[in-house]
């Protein structure tokens, strides 16, 4: 089956610097997205990006599927992002609704 | 509108029992899926419905079942608990099932949202 590989595993940062996660995926995809997981657990939407650019805020995420990855960027950090981030996808192959994470980045924001 | 909602939020068992998790889509939505969360596993696939019928299923044995209703609520049970079973279980919904994929590159994809979750602890 598809792979998903995110770098970095760790990621500390000071309050208001920027970042840039980043998702590898082995095979072609129908659906990519990144969710950032809260402390209670609850996977939160912030970009459903199977190609292309798209930004909100702070954050935007770039897909470039032909090269099978997706980034996250995250500028002017704050406390608030700190957290679970995570990229999925479903696989042009499986299709439907499985999606297939990563293993997620751990991003710390220090005040 | 409301978001996926889940019941219970947490739940403790003992080996041996069987539990039921039950999970309400975001109105208008048909599809939902279920998901286990480990610290070792990570994030896995367990199954997919939609018009009441399984239409995906992961790696996981037979004792985790699951159905969905007319309404698109869906349930998943997990019989003869083990200490492993203990996780945070995740439903999500999507359209799927609801609104035709138009191709193009992103086509067949639905984006899928997520309810809080209910953590289950098996002792």
């Amino acid at each position: 089956g598809i792979q998903v590989e995110q770098s970095p595993p760790d990621l500390i940062l000071q309050e208001g610097a920027n970042s840039t996660l980043r998702c590898n995926f082995s095979d072609s995809v129908n659906n990519l997205q990144w969710f950032h997981q809260n402390p209670w657990g609850q996977l939160i939407n912030l970009f459903y990006i199977p190609s292309g650019t798209k930004q909100n805020g702070r954050l935007s995420a770039t897909t470039v599927a032909t090269e099978r990855y997706s980034l996250l960027y995250i500028s002017s950090s704050q406390t608030t992002d700190s957290g679970v981030y995570f990229c999925a996808v479903v696989s042009q192959e499986t299709s439907g609704s499985r999606l297939t994470f990563g293993e997620g980045t751990q991003l710390t924001v220090n005040p | 509108k409301a978001g996926v909602t889940q019941t219970p939020r947490y739940l403790i068992k003992t080996r041996g029992q069987q539990v039921t998790l039950s999970c309400s889509p975001i109105s208008g939505h048909r599809s939902v899926s279920w998901y286990q969360q480990t610290p070792g596993q990570g994030l896995q696939f367990l199954f997919e419905y939609f018009s009441e019928t399984q239409r995906n299923k992961g790696n996981f044995p037979g004792r985790f079942s699951g159905r969905q209703f007319s309404n698109s609520r869906s349930e998943m049970n997990v019989s003869t608990l083990e200490l492993g079973d203990s996780a945070l279980y995740l439903c999500a919904s999507s359209l799927r099932g609801t609104v035709s994929w138009t191709g193009g590159v992103a086509g067949g994809a639905y984006e899928q949202f997520f309810g809080p979750g209910t953590r289950l602890t098996v002792l």
